[in-house]
This record gives C-alpha cells, sequence and structure tokens, in this order.
C-alpha cells in the first residue's frame, strides 16, 4: 500500500524566493501534519490539520510560513521570501482519527530537503 | 510544555548484543508514546506505538514499556544485528491525542558487525 508520499525530494532555491513544499497522505486519513528537522533543533512540530481545517498552527516559526490542505487529502507548505534559516528537512506525518487519541499512530514521508542560498 | 529526554545521546555495540534505550518526558499527562527509527537521509519509520494503558509492546526483536506515571519508556532491543544502526527517536502528542508530537533528540546506535 502507498505510504505518505512527498515532492519534491530536494529544492535549492536562492534567499527571497517563495518555494512551495507538497505533501500526499495515506488515503483515509484524516490528521496531516507537518514537522522541520534541522541540525540544532532536532524534530519540532510546524502544524496539524484535521480534515481541512488546522486547529494548531502554533509551531509556524514566523507568518512566512503557512499551509492549507484541501479535500482533506493533499496539503501545501508554502514558505515566503525564503531565509538561509529556513534550510532543514521537512517532514510530513499522517494518521487515523480514532476517537480518545490513543491509537493515533503518526506515519511519515521522507521528507523534503530544502536548501536556501 | 513538554519536553522529552533520551539517554544516551550515542551508542556502539558488538552484535548480538541485547540493548535498552531510555526516554523520559515531563508531562505525564499523554495518551500515548511512539518510537522510531531514522535511517540517515531518509524519513521515519514508525517501530511500536503504545497507548497511555499499556504497560508494554512488542513487534519481533522489540520490546517497548511506558511507565506513563514516572514519565519514562524504554526501547528494549534483543540480538542486535548491523542492520539495526540507526537513530533511534521517541516521542509523544503535544497536548491532546492527535496532537503534533513533541521529539526527543534521538539515540544514535551502531551496531558492530
Amino acid at each position: 500500500g502507498a505510504g505518505v508520499s512527498q515532492s519534491p525530494s530536494n529544492k535549492v532555491t536562492e534567499k527571497g524566493k517563495d518555494v512551495e513544499l507538497r505533501c500526499d497522505p495515506i488515503s483515509g486519513h484524516t490528521a496531516l501534519y507537518w514537522y522541520r528537522q534541522s541540525l540544532g533543533q532536532g524534530l519540532e512540530f510546524l502544524i496539524y490539520f484535521q480534515g481541512n481545517s488546522a486547529p494548531d498552527k502554533s509551531g509556524l516559526p514566523s507568518d512566512r510560513f503557512s499551509a492549507e490542505r484541501t479535500g482533506g487529502s493533499v496539503s501545501t507548505l508554502t514558505i515566503q521570501r525564503t531565509q538561509q534559516e529556513d534550510s532543514a528537512v521537512y517532514l510530513c506525518a499522517s494518521s487515523p482519527f480514532v476517537a480518545g487519541g490513543g491509537r493515533n499512530e503518526q506515519f511519515f514521508g521522507p521528507g523534503t530537503r530544502l536548501t536556501v542560498l | 510544555k513538554q519536553e522529552v529526554t533520551q539517554i544516551p545521546a550515542a551508542l556502539s555495540v558488538p552484535e548480538g548484543e541485547n540493548l535498552v534505550l531510555n526516554c523520559s518526558f515531563t508531562d505525564s499527562a499523554i495518551y500515548n508514546l511512539q518510537w522510531f527509527r531514522q535511517d540517515p537521509g531518509k524519513g521515519l519509520t514508525s517501530l511500536l506505538l503504545i497507548q497511555s494503558s499499556q504497560r508494554e509492546q512488542t513487534s519481533g526483536r522489540l520490546n517497548a514499556s511506558l511507565d506513563k506515571s514516572s514519565g519514562r519508556s524504554t526501547l528494549y532491543i534483543a540480538a542486535s544485528q548491523p542492520g539495526d544502526s540507526a537513530t533511534y527517536l521517541c516521542a509523544v502528542p503535544s497536548g491532546g491525542g492527535a496532537d503534533g508530537l513533541t521529539f526527543g533528540k534521538g539515540t544514535h546506535l551502531i551496531i558492530q558487525p
């Protein structure tokens, strides 16, 4: 069965440009998460979607970061006016929403490596 | 704010040994705890999910335990193999059961052939 997929796998951009990162969750998974992994910071949570709504945007580092999800499936993370400190691996995960929370296992995609020159 | 700590940060052992990786968390009001492995340049692979009502979970040579009241989990790897070499991460939901995860910084494991 298909897992979580992300595109592109690698993205090199110049400082100041906008980038879009895409995530395709596992079919039927209603919850979708974005994380960032950078050398000095480890893995940090960015934003979470339940269906098309984002109840928790607390991890977005600045207003240059935004994300949307359409049709309860594909999500796009957009970074505007990229800075060198945005260089990191951006990981997406999905989980089936199970009431009570105990069994909400998250499954991760391979990530997009973003390099801002 | 939830904080997750993993000890040791790195571990190198000969093939065949049994080993234990440790994870601790500051807020015991968790719904579950997840263990992952990450190979260099790759995403995360889910190994085990322990629900808060469980004390342990097993998958093959892996056994994870959870002591919620003391804020600790251990991952036991039996009869280690070179293919087990990877970084192992533990994570707990930051708030409710479907929230984003808070991760430890991981244990970098090397199994020597």
